[in-house]
């Protein structure tokens, strides 16, 4: 059962422009959410978190917003760069514990 | 700090054989986690092990298996390789109640 949801497999945008990647999640227990993204053959690289207890968090062109009772949340890119064109994973956990759990990716496009 | 370091990068493998990858994690990081990777699945979560001790552990068969040594670095062990288990297996290592931070992955290939 995947607990965390990418429902868009690709996102293309215009450079400049906002890229918005959404990601759902079930379970009411995980209260740390983080965001990837990934190169072809490269390890994924950490971009930015948030804790439940926050609903906003902003680092450089990057913010991630979270909506608690909806269980959602997303990843606001910009303005979006043609190096930003990658593959983004949201992933959750509960604090208490060390297990992280990851959607299915969403592959993000800038088009120059 | 070096970052994570996986062990070998590309290995290929008939089926039936067993094989072994390697891990090597941010000095530091206890806690070190395995996944694997494949098209249309994300990040399968495999196991993590905290001073040498397996903590959590995903929905695999018994044929995966791991280890952690006392200076952190761990192992996972695949035994009966299937053609499905070709994918790219992902090691991260992190601070606990942290992000994690991951290595280049070997891609493991089964013929």
């Amino acid at each position: 059962d995947q607990q965390v949801k990418q429902n868009s497999p690709s996102l293309s945008v215009q450079e400049g422009r906002i890229s918005i990647l959404n990601c759902d999640y079930t379970n009411s227990m995980f209260d740390y959410f983080l965001w990837y993204k990934k190169y072809p053959a490269e390890g994924p690289t950490f971009l930015i978190s948030i804790s439940s207890i926050k609903d906003k968090n902003e680092d450089g062109r990057f913010t991630v917003f979270l909506n608690k009772s909806a269980k959602h949340l997303s990843l606001h890119i910009v303005p979006s760069q043609p190096g930003d064109s990658a593959v983004y994973f949201c992933a959750a956990s509960a604090i208490a514990g060390n297990q992280f759990y990851f959607g299915t990716g969403t592959s993000l496009t800038v088009i120059p | 700090k070096a970052g994570v370091t996986q062990t070998p990068r590309y290995l290929i493998k008939t089926r039936g054989q067993q094989v072994t990858l390697s891990c090597s994690p941010i000095s530091g990081h206890r806690s070190v986690s395995w996944y694997q990777q494949t098209p249309g699945q994300g990040l399968q979560f495999l196991f993590e092990y905290f001073s040498e001790t397996q903590r959590n552990k995903g929905n695999f068969p018994g044929r995966f298996s791991g280890r952690q040594f006392s200076n952190s670095r761990s192992e996972m062990n695949v035994s009966t390789l299937e053609l499905g288990d070709s994918a790219l297996y992902l090691c991260a290592s992190s601070l606990v109640g942290h992000e994690q931070y991951f290595g280049p992955g070997t891609r493991l290939t089964v013929t």
